[in-house]
């Protein structure tokens, strides 16, 4: 079945330092979103992608689609403390989404 | 609150129970979903419902575990039987649609099943 990898599996940053988190699929992708959990909390969307080399920004978030759709990235710029959370990305495969296993980003103030 | 609300928020059970997971969609959002979650792990897709539908149920368990979205009232996620393995969080997602652009799943906060 479908699947999507991301890494890495956990991240550790100091405050101010940027973040990445990568997706990949050995098949194209359809689209891809982009969750955001907090600890204890539920996933939330935060965008989709769905065209070739797309990328998107949300304010120090900036997300990209690769040329051949098969990865995404999602970068952050110089992270805060509220950004502490886990990261999914997820491909919409027919009637279900399939998730990565995130990236747990931990900021050091 | 018009988002996505799940009922109980933690659930403990013995093994051997039965538990029972309530999900109302969004308003306005007629397709509910279900995931599960274990500690430090991505969500897997369990069931896509609609009213009085089953649609996909190709991540169910085949035993123990249904599902169901009556006429009138909220989702349920019923699982008989318990085992310490059913301990995870259950999420319950809902939208207007599905594979159509701009139409997000919107998930809710979750029941955090404990089997003792």
């Amino acid at each position: 079945g479908q699947q999507v990898m991301q890494i890495p599996q956990y991240q550790h940053v100091q405050e101010g330092e940027d973040f990445t988190t990568y997706c990949n699929s050995s098949t194209t992708l359809s689209n891809i979103q982009w969750y955001k959990q907090r600890p204890g909390g539920h996933p939330v969307f935060l965008i989709q992608l769905v065209k070739s080399g797309e990328v998107k920004k949300q304010k120090r978030l900036t997300f990209q689609f690769g040329e051949a759709k098969k990865n995404s990235s999602l970068h952050i710029t110089a992270t805060q403390t509220t950004d502490v959370g886990t990261y999914f990305c997820a491909e919409e495969y027919g009637n279900k989404l399939v998730f990565g296993a995130g990236t747990i980003l931990r900021v050091k103030s | 609150n018009a988002g996505v609300m799940q009922n109980p928020r933690h659930l403990v059970r013995r093994r051997g129970q039965e538990a029972r997971l309530r999900c109302s969609p969004m308003k306005g959002h007629s397709h509910v979903y279900w995931y599960r979650q274990l500690p430090e792990e991505g969500l897997k897709f369990m069931v896509y419902l609609q009213k009085e539908n089953i649609i996909d149920e190709s991540g169910m368990p085949k035993e123990r575990f249904s599902a169901e979205f009556p006429k009138e009232g909220p989702s349920i996620l019923r699982i008989q039987q318990v085992v310490r393995g059913d301990s995870a969080a259950y999420f319950c997602a809902s939208s207007q649609g599905t594979g159509a652009l701009n139409q997000p799943q919107h998930f809710g906060d979750g029941t955090r099943l404990s089997i003792l």
